[in-house]
């Protein structure tokens, strides 16, 4: 069984659509991220979600936001596509015990391409 | 902000050599220190990771190394073979904050 799932693995919409990007765990653990790669493969955090805390990324726009409706998922809305929103996006999951931190598993990636 | 500095960028080392690659960080509250490999069109997939309580740890061919004091952190792999060559990332993590990553080095194992 996939541990960390995102739909859709591809998405092609034309800019200033609104889209989300569904992620799911079924690992049984208490925080959520997720993150965008760019063209040149670098990862940056954009939000990290557990069911007590959201921290957001200061750079990150406000057109993007997290909604998690309940601990096994964090979908990811996003407003206003613009050109520069094309990356692909990852979520992860992790068991994070207080200031223990554990292996963060990745999801497979959404590719999104802003027309 | 957590900062992490990665180098080379691009590591090409001939088969059955070692490679290694380092990084740095800015935060000394950072306490977790994952690396992941990426081949192409994957998602990054853990390989190894330290604690800010531990000076080293290897794992077969792999090993990391952490320094606290000058705040860097590196990754050895010995008698590389072809399936080794993917985009490496090292990372540094503090608390619930997620994961700040290095740019990536793009390791060749060349035949």
């Amino acid at each position: 069984d996939t541990a960390v799932s995102q739909t859709p693995k591809y998405l092609v919409t034309q800019m200033g659509n609104d889209k989300s990007i569904k992620c799911e765990q079924n690992l049984g653990h208490d925080t959520m991220y997720w993150y965008k790669q760019d063209s040149k493969k670098f990862l940056k955090i954009m939000f990290s979600y557990n069911n007590k805390e959201l921290i957001i990324n200061e750079t990150v726009p406000n057109r993007f936001s997290p909604k998690s409706p309940d601990k096994a998922h964090l979908n990811l809305h996003i407003n206003s596509l613009e050109l520069g929103d094309s990356a692909v996006y990852f979520c992860a999951s992790s068991e994070t015990q207080g200031r223990y931190n554990n292996e963060q598993f990745f999801g497979p990636g959404t590719r999104l391409t802003v027309l | 902000g957590e900062n992490v500095e990665q180098h080379p960028s691009t590591l090409s080392v001939q088969e059955g050599d070692s490679a290694v690659i380092k990084c740095t960080y800015s935060d000394s509250a950072s306490n977790y220190f994952p690396w992941y490999k990426q081949e192409l069109g994957k998602r990054p997939q853990l390989i190894i990771d330290i604690r800010s309580n531990v000076g080293e740890k290897k794992d077969q061919r792999i090993a990391v190394t952490l320094n606290k004091t000058a705040k860097h952190f590196s990754l050895h792999i010995t008698e590389t073979q072809p399936e080794d060559s993917a985009v490496y990332f090292c990372a540094a993590k503090r608390g619930a904050d997620g994961l700040t990553f290095g740019k990536g080095t793009h390791l060749i194992i060349q035949p």
